[in-house]
């Protein structure tokens, strides 16, 4: 079992609505959890972190953490051509001394 | 602004001869930097982990005598690609994190290295 899951897409949704993207992990001492976000050929950009159990809201991103059921999520609001992007989930545990990341899920938005 | 910077965004060598990449945190103290590989369509691999002051750790399956680090101050780690081979071309990108709390990673800009 891969420790970060996440499906690799493509998630095509249309310009305006919400884009769900999932992210499951095994390791259950994980404690800090982060969603990254990657443009064709560039590095990752920090879009969120949350690490604590509910709901953490940040503009039009919420991210979703539920340690019960190992799972973290992103939900993207009125999404625009320009969120078109892969989506990186990142556990840190391990008294944070590794960061694990999952294959990313590529998101396109369609006008 | 940017909190990591990497050096350079892109190279082109051939085939033998050896690379250097530099990442440095900007605004604090690195003790630990990050330095990832990923190739097209794939996800981050962690190569290594760098420590300011004592030898870096390598993933599994890394060479060590291939890539080398050095992390000789506080903020500023090194990456050598030594006598390299087109298929060490990839994106390589180091990361770093401020050292408070749970900090998340933070990116440098990634070196395209192209091997001909």
């Amino acid at each position: 079992q891969k420790e970060v899951e996440q499906n690799s897409g493509p998630l095509s949704v249309p310009e305006g609505a919400i884009a769900s993207l999932n992210c499951t992990y095994s390791d259950r001492v994980s404690q800090s959890f982060f969603w990254y976000r990657q443009y064709s050929g560039k590095s990752p950009e920090l879009i969120m972190s949350i690490y604590s159990n509910g709901d953490k809201e940040d503009g039009r991103f919420t991210a979703q953490l539920n340690k019960a059921s190992q799972y973290v999520s992103l939900l993207i609001r009125d999404s625009q051509p320009s969120d078109s992007a892969t989506y990186l989930c990142a556990i840190a545990s391990g008294g944070y001394q590794k960061v694990t990341f999952g294959i990313g899920t590529k998101l396109q938005v369609i006008p | 602004g940017a909190v990591v910077s990497q050096h350079p965004s892109r190279v082109i060598c051939k085939s033998g001869t050896s690379v250097k990449i530099e990442c440095r945190s900007l605004d604090f103290q690195a003790t630990t930097m990050f330095w990832y590989r990923q190739f097209p369509k794939k996800s981050l691999m962690l190569m290594a982990t760098s420590n300011e002051g004592s030898k870096a750790t390598y993933e599994q399956g890394v060479e060590k005598d291939k890539f080398l680090i050095n992390h000789a101050s506080l903020t500023l780690s090194t990456l050598t690609v030594t006598s390299a081979h087109p298929e060490d071309s990839s994106f390589y990108i180091c990361s770093a994190r401020r050292p408070t709390g749970n900090s998340p990673l933070h990116f440098g800009n990634g070196t395209r290295l192209t091997v001909t």
